[in-house]
């Protein structure tokens, strides 16, 4: 079993539709979480991190965390055509090392 | 703003050449990480370091090493590069402890082709 999981996709909505982007981890003792946005040929930018049970919101984004179930997820809301990237999912876990431990990302297509 | 930076962002080399590849942060971060990332294999750790000459294996250090001589300054060796070395390598940084949350910051990658 994968320690993050994603959908790989792609995930095509349309412009103006909400996306919805999951994630599943494997170590319960794990802290902090974090979603990354990669436009093709470019290096990850963090756009969400969300460390308790419940909703964060920034703007179009909202970051989802189910401690209990284990699962992260991110919604866009409102999606552009510019969302279109890979959103990679980070999970802090139970060590001090200060590593993070990547999904495979899921790849947005938004459609005009 | 957290800035980390590159040396280059395409480079190409020959087989059996030394590769250097530079990272340097400019928010005193105890942490630095390189991963390549390839199609399909998503982010993979090669090697990070958490304190100046202090280095730790991720999950793919065979054919690299690292240095750190300065908490700013992060390099990737490639000792003898070869054709499966040719990849996206990404440098990261965040800081470390119980009052962080350990985000890391990318640096805008470098392009590397072995020929």
């Amino acid at each position: 079993q994968k320690e993050v999981e994603q959908n790989s996709g792609p995930l095509s909505v349309p412009e103006g539709a909400i996306a919805s982007l999951n994630c599943t981890y494997s170590d319960r003792g794990s802290q902090s979480f974090f979603w990354y946005r990669q436009y093709s040929g470019k290096s990850p930018e963090l756009i969400m991190s969300i460390y308790s049970n419940g909703d964060k919101e920034d703007g179009r984004f909202t970051a989802q965390l189910n401690k209990a179930s284990q699962y992260v997820s991110l919604l866009i809301r409102d999606s552009q055509p510019s969302d279109s990237a890979t959103y990679l999912c980070a999970v802090k876990g139970s060590s001090n090392t200060g590593k993070l431990i990547f999904g495979q990302g899921t790849t947005l297509q938004v459609k005009p | 703003d957290v800035k980390v930076t590159q040396s280059s962002r395409y480079l190409v080399k020959r087989t059996g050449e030394k590769v250097f590849l530079e990272c340097v942060q400019d928010m005193d971060h105890e942490n630095m990480f390189w991963y390549r990332q390839d199609p399909g294999l998503g982010l993979r750790l090669i090697y990070f370091s958490y304190d100046v000459k202090m280095k730790e294996k991720g999950d793919i250090p065979e054919g690299y090493s690292v240095s750190r001589e300065k908490k700013e300054r992060f390099s990737l060796i490639l000792e003898s590069a070869s054709t499966n070395q040719t990849s996206m390598y990404l440098c990261a940084s965040s800081f470390i402890g119980e009052s962080s949350y350990n985000e890391q910051f990318f640096g805008p990658g470098t392009r590397l082709t072995v020929l």
